[in-house]
């Protein structure tokens, strides 16, 4: 069946670092791929959606690339503030096209000041 | 002011009691969605609705029960046969389409007492 993996260590970085957070899927070959934001205690929030023909998309200061041979996809924000700090879960349609979000357990990021 | 609201933020229930959380768009969306999210864990489907009128089960919708009478209102039922309800639950909307987000609601907090 379909499975998504992200890290489930929380990420600490430093402030002005570059954080990288990964997702790996399986059993699955999604025509796209998003990114949320989840805060303590409030509902996640869209970030970017790649396609599988795309490589890499960028929004500000954050970059997604997507490798379909690796079943991987990797989100990057440059530049990280204690802002950024949050929960990111990466999202694939349901296996079958039926275009419903499923989720990664996500992984928190902690921005040191 | 589109967007998707959750009533109530906190809800707390009494052992063999049924309660409604509400789940109201504004968006035009067509598909709407309830997840249930406990600590350290992702996001999990109990049931979708892709037009109105129509609902499926997702991966844990024993114990739960919805209704889509209106496009715009999607009211999940934790009923009494649900062995573990406190959780936080989720709802989202979307146009139902290829590459088309999620958006969610601010989410309901149930605990059990």
């Amino acid at each position: 069946s379909q499975k998504i993996e992200q890290n489930s260590e929380a990420l600490n970085i430093q402030e002005g670092k570059t954080a990288t957070l990964t997702c790996n899927y399986t059993n699955y070959s999604p025509a796209y791929l998003q990114w949320y934001r989840q805060d303590p205690g409030r509902g996640p929030v869209f970030l970017l959606l790649i396609r599988e023909n795309e490589k890499e998309k960028r929004k500000e200061r954050l970059k997604v690339t997507f490798d379909t041979t690796l079943k991987q996809s990797l989100f990057h924000i440059t530049a990280s503030q204690p802002a950024d700090s949050a929960t990111y879960l990466c999202a694939l349609d349901r296996t079958g096209g039926s275009y419903i979000p499923t989720f990664g357990r996500g992984t928190s990021l902690i921005v040191h000041p | 002011d589109g967007g998707i609201t959750q009533s109530p933020k906190y809800l707390f229930r009494k052992e063999g009691q049924n309660v409604t959380l509400s789940c109201e768009q504004n968006l035009n969306h067509d598909a709407m969605y309830w997840y249930r999210q406990d600590p350290g864990q992702g996001l999990r489907l109990i049931y979708y609705s892709q037009i109105v009128n129509d609902f499926q089960k997702g991966d844990i919708a024993e114990g739960y029960s919805v209704s889509r009478e209106k496009k715009e209102s999607f009211p999940l039922t934790v009923t009494s046969a649900q062995k573990n309800p406190t959780a936080f639950y989720l709802c989202a909307s979307s146009r139902g389409q290829g590459e088309s987000e999620a958006f969610f609601g601010q989410g309901t907090r149930l605990t059990v007492v």
